[in-house]
């Protein structure tokens, strides 16, 4: 079955600064990888998601890069503002298989003004 | 339009009961999940389901089952809790599994 690892486990940045988040999964038919905001307190929310087909996807100051041969995609985060202080969650999923959408530890991003 | 919604937000169990945590959707998606989020240990699937009909189990299965009642609802029951089930439960659905999934509100379930 799917496994999704993430990295760091913590990251702190200056405000303006850049922040990168890295995963890795292990099963080779994943065609499908969302990233979910989790503010504290609250509810996981979508923020971009990218698939197989595609190599890099932007919105803003957030882009989603993938390598299906290493297996492993990264989230980025241009211009952080403190607004962006949240636990981040990548997930992958080989939805063609009937697949488990399955998720990554997390990463609790602070950012300092 | 409500989303997805959970029934308790909160529950305190003492180990051995058991309970039934409710999730309702009302957005006609077909997929529906159960993940329980401990800290430093992301969100964990338990049970989910692709379709009205069908279930399958997630990574963290034992202890706890789940019934499809229809499209829109999907409950986890626990049979006899355990404190190792002390967590915070989310429900989430999604059009398609490749899907957006959208979150229930969490239950904070705490068994002692």
């Amino acid at each position: 079955g799917e496994n999704v690892e993430q990295h760091p486990s913590t990251l702190s940045v200056q405000e303006g600064d850049s922040a990168v988040i890295k995963c890795t999964y292990s099963d080779s038919a994943s065609n499908y990888f969302p990233w979910y905001k989790q503010e504290l307190g609250k509810r996981p929310q979508l923020i971009i998601d990218i698939r197989s087909n595609v190599g890099e996807k932007k919105d803003q100051r957030i882009a989603v890069t993938l390598n299906k041969t290493a297996k492993h995609f990264s989230l980025h985060i241009t211009e952080t503002q403190p607004e962006d202080s949240a636990v981040y969650f990548c997930a992958a999923i080989a939805y063609n298989q009937g697949g488990k959408l399955i998720f990554g530890q997390g990463t609790e991003l602070s950012v300092k003004p | 339009n409500a989303g997805v919604t959970q029934t308790p937000k909160f529950q305190v169990l003492k180990t051995g009961q058991s309970m039934t945590l409710q999730c309702a959707q009302d957005m006609n998606h077909n997929s529906m999940y159960w993940y329980r989020q401990d800290p430093g240990m992301g969100l964990r699937l338990i049970y989910y389901s692709a379709s009205e009909g069908t279930t399958d189990k997630g990574e963290v299965p034992n202890g706890y089952n789940v019934s499809r009642l229809n499209k829109r609802e999907f409950s986890l029951r626990l049979e006899s809790a355990a404190p190792s089930q002390t967590s915070v439960y989310f429900c989430a659905s999604s059009l398609k599994l490749d899907g957006e999934a959208f979150f229930g509100q969490g239950t904070r379930l705490t068994v002692v």
